[in-house]
């Protein structure tokens, strides 16, 4: 499989509460790292990236957070609407491509 | 500005055809990839393009090729198409080579091989 895995497959979340989601990487050269959202029959869509010379990055309404030591890495959506129902997807630079997890589907309850 | 495009966004193809995809990346942009999404396998990487030269490729057959002209647009071709072809294929334009910038995805052709 690839190097870049997500630590759960679902995440059900109450509309206005804080979401956050997990992803480990293995190639501790990495050195750039995307967020990417999907919705049913859409693309991936850009959200926010992070460098490995940072450990933090903030986005509109979400945020990215890289640990470097344990090869982890989070992106917080803060006050979870209906529209952030999606699968979301880390990316990382392998140099030759970019290299998905299997992605966690976010479902936002009313 | 104009996004990346796909075309066309569906797809249905008998075993033993074969078919092409096309994408046009955001302007400016060199880098074209394109991705196979399954359920099972999810986002694979086929191949990238950068300046009509193929410098990287995925694990897959020989059966998938591309190219890519001198406006960036690029164009995948699948031969002898097996059920197993049956996915989203995704193309991705940034501004250079190596991944280090934005990616950007298209809407994706769905192919569904019958």
């Amino acid at each position: 499989g690839e190097s870049v895995g997500l630590h759960l497959p679902t995440l059900s979340v109450q509309e206005g509460d804080n979401s956050i989601i997990n992803c480990a990487y293995s190639n501790s050269a990495s050195d750039y790292f995307i967020w990417y959202k999907q919705e049913s029959g859409k693309g991936p869509q850009f959200i926010i990236d992070i460098r490995s010379n940072m450990d933090k990055r903030q986005g509109q309404r979400v945020t990215v957070l890289l640990n470097k030591t344990v090869k982890h890495l989070s992106l917080q959506i803060a006050a979870t609407q209906p529209g952030d129902s999606a699968v979301y997807f880390c990316a990382e630079n392998m140099g030759y491509k970019l290299s998905f997890g299997a992605g966690t589907t976010v479902t936002v309850r009313a | 500005k104009a996004g990346v495009t796909q075309t066309p966004r569906y797809l249905i193809k008998t075993r033993g055809q074969q078919v092409t995809l096309s994408c046009s990346p955001i302007s400016g942009h060199r880098s074209v990839s394109w991705y196979q999404q399954t359920p099972g396998q999810g986002l694979q990487f086929l191949f990238e393009y950068f300046s009509e030269t193929q410098r990287n490729k995925g694990n897959f057959p020989g059966r998938f090729s591309g190219r890519q002209f001198s406006n960036s647009r690029s164009e995948m071709n699948v031969s002898t198409l097996e059920l197993g072809d049956s996915a989203l294929y995704l193309c991705a334009s940034s501004l250079v080579a190596d991944f280090s910038t934005e990616a950007f995805f298209g809407q994706g052709t769905r192919l569904t091989v019958v």
